[in-house]
């Protein structure tokens, strides 16, 4: 059983470029999330989504899109990349919605220069 | 903003000495979880607290839901090395969203 699976784990952007983080999960769960962990800052919601073809914004959407066409993946897209964010990007899923234990990815670690 | 204010922000303790952090909301949680982020790692489940004033232990952890399910702590007694780490705490508002504490990094030297 993979779990949460996270591609890539290291990412060096420029300023502009466009790029597309992935995750996927097999344990068939409902919910998947991203966050971005920043020094001091603790793991802040990107997007999030409640099924396949649902999705909303979470705290910090701003520059970032994502889909959810399959109950596995839940692709993160950075449409033109800014320095602010750099950051270490987590996705995670989890089989309900209230009070289900996340289980997170290794983590994408994203410069953008 | 901080939906979940968490302290201290770090914490170095000598081997075999007692360490707490502490979770803070200014509304009401539905129920409160927390984590431990292994260095250069990801987050990964401790435990959940539901219930008003709720304790539970884990060996030598000890977790606490406030009367007023807006605060939470965790308690290590005895640390050891392998305790290193930050600890997240995280709190259910909103049905569908968690707010992650900023974590306590947490240093034991041997």
């Amino acid at each position: 059983n993979a779990g949460v699976t996270q591609t890539p784990k290291f990412q060096v952007l420029k300023t502009g470029q466009s790029m597309t983080l992935q995750c996927a999960q097999d344990m068939n769960h409902e919910y998947m999330s991203w966050y971005r962990q920043d020094p001091g800052m603790g793991l802040r919601l990107i997007h999030y989504s409640v099924g396949a073809g649902i999705t909303d914004q979470g705290e910090v959407p701003n520059g970032y899109n994502v889909s959810r066409s399959t109950t596995e993946d839940f692709p993160l897209r950075l449409l033109s990349a800014a320095p602010s964010q750099t950051s270490v990007y987590f996705c995670a899923s989890s089989f309900g919605l209230l009070g289900s234990e996340a289980f997170f990815g290794q983590g994408t670690r994203l410069t953008v220069v | 903003g901080q939906q979940v204010m968490q302290i201290p922000q770090y914490q170095h303790v000598q081997e075999g000495e007692d360490f707490t952090t502490y979770c803070n909301s200014s509304t009401t949680l539905s129920n409160i979880q927390w984590y431990k982020q292994r260095p250069g790692g990801h987050p990964v489940f401790l435990i959940q607290l539901v219930k008003s004033g709720e304790v539970k232990k884990q060996k030598r952890l000890t977790f606490q839901f406030g009367e007023a399910k807006k605060n939470s702590s965790l308690h290590i007694t005895a640390t050891q090395t392998t305790d290193v780490g930050t600890y997240f705490c995280a709190g259910q508002r909103d049905f569908n969203k968690f707010y992650f504490g900023s974590g306590t990094k947490l240093n034991v030297k041997p």
